[in-house]
């Protein structure tokens, strides 16, 4: 079946460091991929999408593209904040699937000063 | 403002009692949905609803009920509660479509059963 694999966290960094956080994926055909957001105590929100290989999607300085030789949707961002602490979510829409998401198990951001 | 409300958001009841977790949107969605959330296992689906009247499971449906009676409202039923079911549950909603849909979240319910 669909699964979505992710980074163990939880990812302490210092502000204005560079954030990589790996997804890596397992879906038949041609999946749309997510990375949602959630920050304490809120639901979850999204921070970009990309349908189709090679896209990158783009949203607050975070980044990702779409990888499908190495079925990776790995999030970047080159310099974070205090305020991006938060747990993020990759997650895939498989083919034809009438919009269920497939989540990753989420990896926790800490920021500090 | 378009969103996704639950409630309560936060409960605390006791094994075999009856309980409904409310779900609203206001943006006329077709599709909505519900997820728990548990620690080392992401989110996981436990039913959805394509349209009024047309539900089916996800992937954890044991244990729970919904009905979709209006397009705006997708309760979760839990008729016989079990601390198994101590979870963080969202609702989420989308417009029909296939690819770029995005689902809107509802702000989580933190259920504790005793």
């Amino acid at each position: 079946g669909d699964s979505v694999t992710q980074m163990e966290g939880p990812v302490t960094l210092s502000e204005e460091a560079f954030l990589t956080i790996n997804c890596t994926y397992t879906a038949t055909g041609y999946p749309s991929l997510f990375w949602y957001v959630q920050y304490p105590g809120e639901g979850l929100q999204l921070l970009l999408k990309a349908t189709k290989a090679d896209d990158k999607g783009s949203n607050k300085g975070f980044e990702a593209t779409y990888r499908k030789e190495t079925t990776s949707f790995h999030l970047e961002k080159g310099s974070v904040q205090v305020s991006d602490s938060a747990v993020y979510f990759c997650a895939l829409r498989a083919t034809g699937t009438a919009s269920k998401l497939t989540f990753g198990t989420g990896t926790r951001l800490q920021v500090t000063l | 403002e378009a969103q996704v409300t639950q409630n309560p958001r936060y409960l605390i009841t006791v094994t075999g009692k009856k309980l409904t977790v409310t779900c609203s949107q206001n943006m006329n969605h077709e599709y909505m949905s519900w997820y728990r959330q548990d620690p080392g296992l992401g989110l996981r689906q436990i039913y959805y609803s394509m349209n009024v009247e047309v539900t089916d499971k996800g992937d954890v449906p044991e244990g729970y009920k919904v009905s979709r009676k209006e397009k705006r409202n997708f309760p979760l039923i839990l008729e016989s509660p079990s601390p198994n079911q101590t979870s963080l549950y969202f609702c989420a909603s989308s417009a029909p479509g296939q690819g770029v849909v995005e689902q809107f979240f509802g702000p989580g319910t933190r259920l504790t059963v005793l």
